[in-house]
C-alpha cells in the first residue's frame, strides 16, 4: 500500500542555521503534500502544503520543494529559531481515499540558541 | 472561532471495557477523520467519513468502529479495549474535495490509557 518515508527522525541545529527534512512517497497518483508542525502537547498544525502542479512554494522562512519524477518532497526552514523546535510531519494523499492522508513518522527538530 | 473539539481529553480505562471518544466541529466541514498517534510511529489513519452516509476504513481499523451521527459529529468506539490501544487519538476535519478539501484541521486530542 501507500507509504511515506520521512528522514531524518531527529535533527539538531544551531539557531540561525537551515534545516531540511525529506520525504518520499510511493503512490505516483498522489497530488497533495502537506507539512504539519506539532509542538509538545499540542495538536498538529498545517504550516505549508504543495500540489503536484507546483515545484516549489515559499512562505517566509519555510519552503517546500517537490520532485514528482523522483517521488520526493522536502521542507526547508531557513534562519531557524528556538520556537521552530517541534515535531514535523509530512503527508501525502492515501491512494484511493480522496482527501485522506498518510503521514510520515515525524522528525523531531531541536534548535539550540 | 470555528473549531474541532474532542471529549474526553484524557481517559483511563481497563482491558475489556467499551469506550467511546467523541469529536465535534463547528467548521461546517463535510469530511472527518480519526487518527492515532504513537511515539515514533507518526499519525495513522483509523477511519474517515466524507459525509453522514459514507464511512471508510483507514490503515488500522481493526478493533475500532465509528459512527457519524451528524455532519458535525464523528465518534470512535473501542468495543473491547486492549492495552496496545493506549495512544493519543486525534480527530480532524476538512472541507469538501477539490482544492479546499485537502487541508485538514485537527482537534486537541484524547489521551487514552488502557490498563
Amino acid at each position: 500500500g501507500e507509504n511515506v518515508e520521512q528522514h531524518p527522525s531527529t535533527l539538531s541545529v544551531q539557531e540561525g542555521d537551515s534545516a531540511v527534512i525529506k520525504c518520499t512517497y510511493s503512490d505516483s497518483a498522489s497530488n497533495y503534500f502537506p507539512w504539519y508542525k506539532q509542538e509538545l502537547g499540542k495538536r498538529p498544525q498545517l504550516i505549508i502544503d504543495i500540489r503536484s502542479n507546483v515545484g516549489e512554494k515559499k512562505d517566509q522562512r519555510i519552503a517546500v520543494t517537490l520532485n514528482k519524477t523522483a517521488k520526493h518532497f522536502s521542507l526547508h526552514i531557513t534562519e531557524t529559531q528556538p520556537e521552530d523546535s517541534a515535531v514535523y510531519f509530512c503527508a501525502a494523499i492515501l491512494a484511493g481515499a480522496g482527501t485522506a492522508l498518510i503521514f510520515g513518522k515525524g522528525t523531531t527538530l531541536s534548535v539550540s540558541s | 472561532d470555528a473549531d474541532v473539539t474532542q471529549t474526553p481529553r484524557n481517559r483511563i480505562t481497563k482491558t475489556g471495557k467499551r469506550i467511546m471518544l467523541e469529536c465535534s466541529q463547528t467548521k461546517g466541514h463535510d469530511r472527518m477523520y480519526w487518527y492515532r498517534q504513537d511515539p515514533g510511529l507518526g499519525l495513522r489513519l483509523i477511519y474517515y467519513s466524507f459525509d453522514v452516509k459514507d464511512i471508510n476504513k483507514g490503515e488500522i481499523s481493526d478493533g475500532y468502529s465509528v459512527s457519524r451521527q451528524a455532519q458535525a459529529k464523528f465518534s470512535l468506539s473501542l468495543e473491547s479495549a486492549i492495552p496496545n490501544q493506549t495512544a493519543l487519538y486525534f480527530c480532524a476535519t476538512s472541507d469538501t474535495g477539490g482544492g479546499r478539501g485537502n487541508k485538514q484541521f485537527f482537534g486537541p486530542g484524547t489521551r487514552l490509557t488502557v490498563l
